[in-house]
């Protein structure tokens, strides 16, 4: 039983352009969530995050959508570089739940290409 | 800051032989946590260690698994009697606190063949 979904396996962009990467949740009780970005034979890492007392939050070139009516929130890279081109996950945790437990989705692979 | 080191990096094993890993975390990390993550999964808990008392064990956590992190620094996590169903990616993490409040750093992982 998925609570963290992302439908894309796959996304491809041209460089320059507008990625936007989606992820729906089931557990009403999620109120933190965060994008992780995994290149391969490496670790993930950290990208942004938003707490559910927001609706965006934006950092550099990435900005996170939530929208907690339709438990969905968003990802929007712009403008897309090369470098850009990974496996992008997205994660929940919950008021009151554990400390450690980050619940993931199986993660859309972005490729940008030049 | 050196980041979050794993070793081994690959491991392949006979079924029913025990296998352990280590991860050294970020040196002033308290907070460490074990993932694993199977081919087409996003990684999935399996337990944190505050300091060196271990809060918390995820279910995925069978009797065959132990980890350890005994002076609070690094961690082991030992898989006893191993089966094919254990091949995966586990990966190590480490913060300075919570993950609502510090990102987690993950290391590369150490990829574990059961053969």
């Amino acid at each position: 039983d998925q609570q963290v979904k992302q439908n894309s396996p796959s996304l491809s962009v041209q460089e320059g352009r507008i990625s936007i990467l989606n992820c729906d949740y089931t557990n009403s009780m999620f109120d933190y969530f965060l994008w992780y970005k995994k290149y391969p034979a490496e670790g993930p890492t950290f990208l942004i995050s938003i707490s559910s007392i927001k609706d965006k939050n934006e950092d550099g070139r990435f900005t996170v959508f939530l929208n907690k009516s339709a438990k969905h929130l968003s990802l929007h890279i712009v403008p897309s570089q090369p470098g850009d081109s990974a496996v992008y996950f997205c994660a929940a945790t919950e008021w009151g739940g554990s400390q450690g437990n980050l619940i993931f989705g199986k993660g859309t692979k972005l490729s940008v290409k030049p | 800051d050196t980041g979050v080191s794993q070793n081994p990096r690959h491991k392949i094993t006979k079924r029913g032989q025990n296998v352990t890993f280590r991860c050294d975390p970020i040196s002033e990390h308290n907070r460490l946590y074990w993932y694993r993550q199977t081919l087409g999964q996003g990684p999935e808990f399996l337990t944190y260690f505050q300091n060196e008392a271990q809060l918390e064990k995820s279910r995925l956590l069978s009797d065959r698994f132990s980890a350890e992190r005994p002076k609070g620094s690094f961690s082991t996590l030992e898989i006893q009697r191993t089966e094919q169903g254990d091949s995966a990616m586990y990966l190590c993490a480490s913060s300075l606190q919570g993950v609502r409040v510090s990102p987690l750093h993950f290391g590369n992982g150490t990829r574990l063949t059961v053969t």
